[in-house]
């Protein structure tokens, strides 16, 4: 059980353009999700909390018009990185956590976002 | 400031040694959780603590929480190559708030 699926895995677009990541849980259903950025070899940095049906929670520093997010359903929550430069090229990491849980976290598989 | 001190950063064994990895802070944690990552792939939950002074056993693995919830230890006991990733462990302050993650420990154990 607790799964979470992540799409696409891969993503190269040209600078300028936009990019959707679509994160979901696939056999639970996750009242909080969370999207996270990793860079080699270091820990993840949380982005944004989402719960569904109300606005996401940015960290500090991250752009809210830049990274949007949508958790529309308990088991959807999709990241749009808008005008992608290559400075956003990195790992996209969402994970979803059932209330009542001791914030257990199940991650999804990530996501490589290259920007050229 | 970083919430969860986490040591060492880096560690590389030999098949068959032992080692720990601490999580350390200042606060006091409702829930602590260890995860395992690979390359290329999301983390892995491996175990999740919440009374002070609990040891759980997972195979090779022992994990502990500090008598007063606010450190913890993973203890791999004859470490095997597949042992071999970036261990990170996540605590949170409250049962509904978010959690914060350590810098991580990347191990590599050598056949």
């Amino acid at each position: 059980g607790a799964v979470v699926s992540q799409h696409p895995s891969r993503v190269i677009c040209k600078s300028g353009t936009s990019v959707k990541i679509e994160c979901r849980s696939l056999d639970f259903q996750a009242t909080t999700m969370f999207w996270y950025r990793q860079f080699p070899k270091q820990s993840l940095m949380l982005m944004a909390t989402s719960n569904e049906g109300s606005k996401a929670t940015y960290e500090q520093g991250v752009e809210k018009d830049k990274f949007l997010i949508n958790h529309a359903s308990l088991t959807l929550s999709t990241l749009t990185v808008t005008s992608a430069h290559p400075e956003d090229s990195s790992f996209y990491i969402c994970s979803a956590s059932e209330r009542g849980f001791y914030n257990e976290q199940f991650f999804g598989p990530g996501t490589r976002l290259t920007v050229l | 400031t970083q919430l969860l001190e986490q040591s060492p950063q880096f560690l590389s064994i030999q098949e068959g040694e032992n080692l720990t990895v601490y999580c350390n802070s200042s606060s006091v944690f409702s829930s602590l959780q260890w995860y395992r990552q690979e390359p290329g792939e999301g983390p892995v939950l491996l175990v999740t603590v919440v009374t002070g002074g609990e040891v759980k056993k997972l195979k090779r693995l022992t994990f502990q929480f500090g008598d007063a919830r606010k450190d913890s230890s993973l203890h791999i006991t004859a470490a095997q190559p597949g042992d071999t990733g970036l261990y990170l462990c996540a605590g949170a302050l409250t049962n509904a708030g978010k959690s914060t993650f350590g810098d991580g420990t990347t191990l590599t154990v050598k056949p």
